[in-house]
């Protein structure tokens, strides 16, 4: 596709239910990121991939939190037991390689936790 | 760890007048810093990066920053504000191998007025 698309835009869930948020990166681009903006807080790295490894997984706040990549394309973020302080816009990125190329951000899907 | 720090959550300007977004960063080796605009419902777009080949970057939209090690400082730039760039901007800087892992400022929203 044109950009990295992410999926749904937008996710009502309840306290305690879980959600899988997905991320299509920009095809042919080998690494992926996730990252977590929240009211006032700005944006957060939660977790980055190089192929379908994820040599970084040092921002994920919980082990609530995972997220998976396959066939080095397609990234699924998982929040289990979800809580209200989870309430963000999740963002995914994708570049080329990983070390000094341009990261392309998709619009994010925005998740309430009531 | 680096970090950037964004004075002034909101910044407002008419059109026509210079825009100037502050950003200061703390690293402890020559940082990769970077400038993104965030429109509504949409993703960040990179506006333009400091790779210490040129202390002064220019980038799209006729905006420009400039790398100053003495202040620790990379302010962004554009000497004539447009409707069109209201819009949230990030300050961010890289905090690892790269342009691996971002950092983000906590950002600041451009309020244009005509």
């Amino acid at each position: 596709g044109a950009g990295v698309s992410q999926s749904p835009s937008n996710k009502v869930t309840e306290k305690g239910k879980d959600v899988e948020l997905r991320c299509d990166p920009i095809s042919g681009h080998t690494a992926l990121y996730w990252y977590r903006q929240s009211l006032g807080q700005g944006l957060e790295f939660l977790i980055y991939f190089q192929g379908n490894s994820a040599p970084d997984k040092s921002g994920l706040p919980s082990d609530r939190f995972s997220a998976e990549r396959t066939g080095g394309s397609v990234s699924t973020l998982t929040i289990q037991r979800t809580q209200q302080e989870d309430s963000a816009v999740y963002l995914c990125a994708s570049s080329l390689q990983s070390s000094y190329n341009e990261q392309f951000f998709g619009p994010g899907t925005r998740l309430t936790v009531l | 760890a680096q970090s950037v720090t964004q004075l002034g959550s909101h910044v407002s300007v008419s059109e026509g007048a210079l825009v100037l977004l502050r950003c200061n960063y703390s690293s402890s080796v020559p940082p990769y810093l970077f400038w993104y605009v965030q429109y509504p419902n949409q993703g960040l777009q990179l506006l333009l990066k400091y790779t210490s080949a040129a202390t002064l970057v220019k980038g799209i939209n006729g905006f420009e920053a400039e790398f100053k090690k003495s202040e620790t400082s990379f302010h962004l730039t554009k000497p004539s504000a447009h409707m069109s760039d209201a819009a949230e901007y990030f300050c961010a800087v890289s905090d690892g191998v790269g342009f691996q892992k971002l950092v983000f400022g906590t950002g600041t929203r451009l309020l244009v007025s005509p």
